[in-house]
């Protein structure tokens, strides 16, 4: 299985909105409504943000947000803050009912 | 709450077997509700998915890997556990444990709660 594809960095300033892309298959993100988001940062396990597309898990800032088009899944986050700053993976159930993480994405606040 | 922990040699040689174990405290492997996955990343890379289980035993593993892991349970300890053979040092990664939610039957890839990761090495 590949990986999914998403942007190597996104940068923004502090207040401002991004959004991260996520890109796979019929066979994965766009088959099923199972694309989850992880925020990690240096040296700690990553953190579940979204699950489910677009579902938060309790204790997680309505900043982050979640949606699907086709193949291709986003996370937005909104309200930008430097303790945004890290790397954040996608996650996707599969055909074969296996699950296949993103590339990763690191983000800068600026 | 729930707590995932890891244990195991942090270093294996090149051939040889690496085995982790996770611990689950504050909750249970046997849960109806939840299945347990091991996940890796390499050093400065992203996260791969391993495999996962369910406390009935049924497993599901990577492609990649498929043939040189095994993943068990062990429900009167709370634990279960990571058997990769045949390593190299590519598979020099930090490992985690985590668990996965179940929508009814489906594995859907959201992995709520993870250990904290152990650095496994490979070299000779």
């Amino acid at each position: 299985q590949s990986a999914l594809t998403q942007p190597a960095s996104v940068s923004g300033s502090p207040g401002q909105s991004i959004t991260i892309s996520c890109t796979g298959t019929s066979s994965d993100v766009g088959g099923y409504h199972y694309v989850s988001w992880y925020q990690q940062h240096p040296g700690k396990a990553p953190k579940l943000l979204i699950y489910e597309v677009s579902n938060r898990p309790s204790g997680v800032s309505n900043r982050f947000s979640g949606s699907k088009s086709g193949n291709t899944a986003s996370l937005t986050i909104s309200g930008l803050q430097a303790e945004d700053e890290a790397d954040y993976f996608c996650s996707s159930y599969t055909t074969t009912s296996t699950t296949v993480f993103g590339t990763g994405t690191k983000v800068t606040v600026l | 709450q729930v707590q995932l922990q890891e244990s195991g040699p942090g270093l294996v040689k090149p051939s040889e077997t690496l085995s982790l174990t996770c611990t689950v405290s504050g909750g249970s492997v046997s849960s109806s509700n939840y299945y347990w996955s091991w996940i890796r990343q390499p050093p400065g890379k992203g996260l791969e998915w391993i495999g996962y289980l369910y406390y009935t035993g049924t497993t599901n593993y990577n492609p990649s890997l498929k043939s040189r892991v095994t993943i068990s349970v062990d429900t009167s300890k709370n634990q279960f556990s990571l058997k990769l053979n045949s390593v190299t040092a590519a598979d020099t990664a930090v490992y985690y444990c985590a668990r996965g939610i179940l929508v009814i039957t489906t594995t859907s890839g959201a992995f709520d709660i993870w250990g904290q990761g152990t650095m496994v090495t490979v070299s000779s």
